[in-house]
């Protein structure tokens, strides 16, 4: 079983929908990371929060909106999206915002734009 | 910039051969070097890690050393299962740089 959960499982939406993303852990770790994978590929990292404030913004469009409401939760807000928007968003946490320590991931959002 | 370079799949082995999955990298000061795995439908798990050179890290029969002098992280197995079959992805990580995943290598074993 994961320690970190995610919700939902599956998103279908449309392009002029909002929706959200979401991420919880409670294994008091302070550093959490949203990711996006596309089939056969490695992750890509969008978002880190350290303590809760946002510390790496990987250049990612403001379709996507992160919010860490506080240490054991992390959002994804979503708006406008575009059909290459498709993929599973992974999220995680690490005990410190340092990639010396390993990451802990949720099973991800698989994430459908029609 | 660090790098991770991982051979490329896919691979298919038979149960019970023997898996090498190769990995080397390129990075500046003193990395953590770690193998993920990624079940179908799965998000990553860690697999195992090393922290400093000549480190092995080793979990489920897997194993991997930490080789600064080829700078390498290749991951063994003795006898592969078909419940191995997975994607199997190096990641460097040094501080307060990004994790950095290699490609990733899918994995399958038949019966």
């Amino acid at each position: 079983d994961t320690e970190v959960t995610q919700t939902p499982k599956h998103l279908v939406m449309g392009m002029t929908n909002k929706k959200s993303l979401k991420c919880e852990q409670h294994m008091g770790h302070r550093a959490m990371y949203w990711y996006k994978q596309k089939a056969k590929k490695p992750p890509e990292l969008m978002f880190v929060y350290s303590y809760e404030k946002l510390s790496i913004n990987e250049s990612v469009p403001s379709r996507f909106s992160p919010e860490c409401p506080n240490s054991s939760l992390l959002n994804l807000h979503l708006h406008a999206l575009q059909p290459e928007d498709s993929a599973l968003y992974l999220c995680a946490s690490s005990p410190r915002d340092s990639s010396n320590q390993p990451q802990h991931f949720g099973d991800g959002t698989r994430l459908s734009i029609l | 910039g660090n790098s991770v370079t991982q051979m490329e799949g896919p691979v298919t082995l038979s149960e019970e051969a023997f898996l090498t999955i190769n990995c080397t990298y390129t990075a500046t000061g003193y990395p953590s070097l770690f193998w993920y795995v990624q079940y179908p439908g799965e998000g990553l798990q860690l697999l195992l890690k090393a922290t400093k050179a000549d480190d092995k890290g080793s979990n489920k029969g897997f194993e991997a050393t930490y080789r600064k002098e080829t700078t390498s992280f290749h991951l063994e197995k003795g006898s592969v299962q078909v419940s191995d079959s997975a994607v199997y992805f190096c990641a460097l990580g040094s501080g307060n740089t990004p994790l950095v995943f290699g490609k990733g290598t899918r994995l399958s074993v038949i019966a």
